[in-house]
């Protein structure tokens, strides 16, 4: 079993969709939990960190369910630019941090 | 601020040849992470450094692959002799401190070793 799990997806969405991601972790010691976003051909770039009060930036909500070890992120109001892929990261002590898979995103017009 | 820096940003080798892959972090960030992306096997961590010391080197596939760090601001991944398994993308990462709050990422060196 992976240690960070997600759907890959695609997900395909029409502009305006609401749109959520889920993401599984094995280690209940992780301690710091992540989304990152990744345009095709690009580098990861960190979109928020995750917290169990919940965390929102503009149209994104991030949540965090240690009881259950997942994490989710809803996107609001999906944007053609919101097409990526979303990567779920649990950062477990020391320095191990676990990247998972990615979930695709295809927003469409 | 610029940013994690590296290069080249693509490279493209024969077989048997050595590779270099160059990294500078954001300064001030003590910890340096070298990663690899494939399509199959998504991102790997090769190797981490904190405070210009590696740290875990065990997912570094083979002896092939060497990395060092002579100082605070410079890296570098060394392939040798480069193979065609290796072509993928390699991103190096910086953080201060463990990588709590996140990392950054260079825009990747884009391998292809035929």
């Amino acid at each position: 079993r992976k240690e960070v799990e997600q759907d890959p997806g695609p997900f395909n969405v029409p502009e305006g969709a609401t749109v959520a991601f889920n993401c599984t972790y094995s280690n209940s010691a992780s301690q710091s939990f992540f989304w990152y976003r990744q345009d095709c051909r690009k580098e990861p770039k960190l979109l928020m960190s995750v917290y169990s009060s919940g965390n929102e930036d503009g149209r994104f909500t991030a949540q965090l369910n240690r009881a259950s070890q997942y994490i989710s992120l809803l996107i609001r109001d999906s944007k053609l630019s919101d097409s990526a892929t979303y990567l779920c990261v649990a950062h477990t002590g020391g320095f191990k941090t676990i990247f998972g898979a990615g979930t695709r995103l295809f927003v469409k017009a | 601020d610029a940013g994690v820096i590296q290069s080249p940003r693509h490279e493209v080798t024969e077989m048997g040849q050595e590779v270099t892959l160059r990294c500078k972090p954001i300064s001030g960030h003590n910890s340096l992470f070298w990663y690899r992306q494939t399509m199959m096997r998504g991102l790997e961590l090769l190797i981490y450094f904190n405070n210009n010391v590696p740290i875990d080197d065990s997912g570094m596939p083979e002896d092939r692959f060497s990395a060092k760090m002579p100082n605070a601001s410079f890296s570098t991944l060394k392939i040798q002799p480069s193979e065609p398994r290796d072509s993928a993308v390699y991103f190096c990462a910086s953080s201060p401190g463990e990588g709590r709050g996140g990392y950054t990422f260079g825009s990747g060196t884009r391998l292809t070793v035929v």
